[in-house]
């Protein structure tokens, strides 16, 4: 049972641009979503992370949007940039502090 | 480096041998989780340990995997007799506290089994 569905699979975005990425959880006990970005041969990085108290949160160029009544939380990157190509994974925790994480979505921005 | 480190960064095996995968935490982290990645998925949550405690393995297939976080040393995840179906990408990582805190992520090691 996947608790954590990411879309697109794949993005291509211009230089300039704005990448979104989304991901929808059916566990409601989830209350910590994190996203992470791995390069190729790399670990997964944490760029930026929301707890359900707040509907949107902005680190930069990043930011995450949460709706807990739909259960769906997405990424948005503002002015991408050829050195976000990357694999972005969105991932939830609850209190048995393990990460569910998504199938992942590889972003490809063109310069 | 103040990160997580993990070594080797690429292991080959050939099938019914040992794989050893170590994991060095975060300076100050006491907290550490496996997590296994297959091409083209996501990471799957394998085993949860603390220093010189299992906390949660759910994610372990009952057979050949087990894991330790000893007193002194790294984190150790072993495979016994691999097959084939084991090649994948193993992540550690660190948290200083339990729960919902920022995991932060070694780079992995990759296993191949011939």
């Amino acid at each position: 049972q996947q608790q954590v569905k990411q879309s697109p699979q794949s993005l291509i975005v211009q230089k300039g641009g704005i990448s979104i990425i989304n991901c929808a959880y059916e566990n409601t006990a989830f209350d910590y979503f994190p996203w992470y970005q791995q390069f190729p041969g790399k670990g997964p990085a944490l760029l930026i992370a929301i707890r359900p108290d707040v509907s949107e949160k902005k680190e930069g160029r990043f930011t995450i949007s949460f709706n807990k009544s739909a259960k769906q939380f997405s990424l948005h990157i503002m002015d991408s940039q050829p050195g976000d190509s990357a694999t972005y994974f969105c991932a939830a925790g609850g209190s048995n502090y393990k990460l569910t994480f998504g199938k992942g979505t590889l972003l490809t921005v063109n310069p | 480096n103040a990160g997580v480190m993990q070594n080797p960064r690429h292991l080959v095996r050939r099938r019914g041998q040992e794989a050893r995968l170590r994991c060095s935490p975060m300076k100050g982290h006491s907290h550490v989780y496996w997590y296994r990645q297959l091409p083209e998925e996501g990471l799957k949550f394998m085993v949860y340990l603390q220093k010189e405690n299992i906390i949660d393995e759910s994610g372990m297939p009952k057979e050949r995997f087990s894991a330790e976080f000893p007193k002194e040393g790294p984190s150790i995840l072993r495979i016994q007799q691999v097959v084939r179906g084991d090649s994948a990408a193993y992540f550690c990582a660190s948290s200083p506290s339990p729960g919902n805190q920022p995991q932060h992520f070694g780079d992995g090691t990759r296993l191949s089994i011939l």
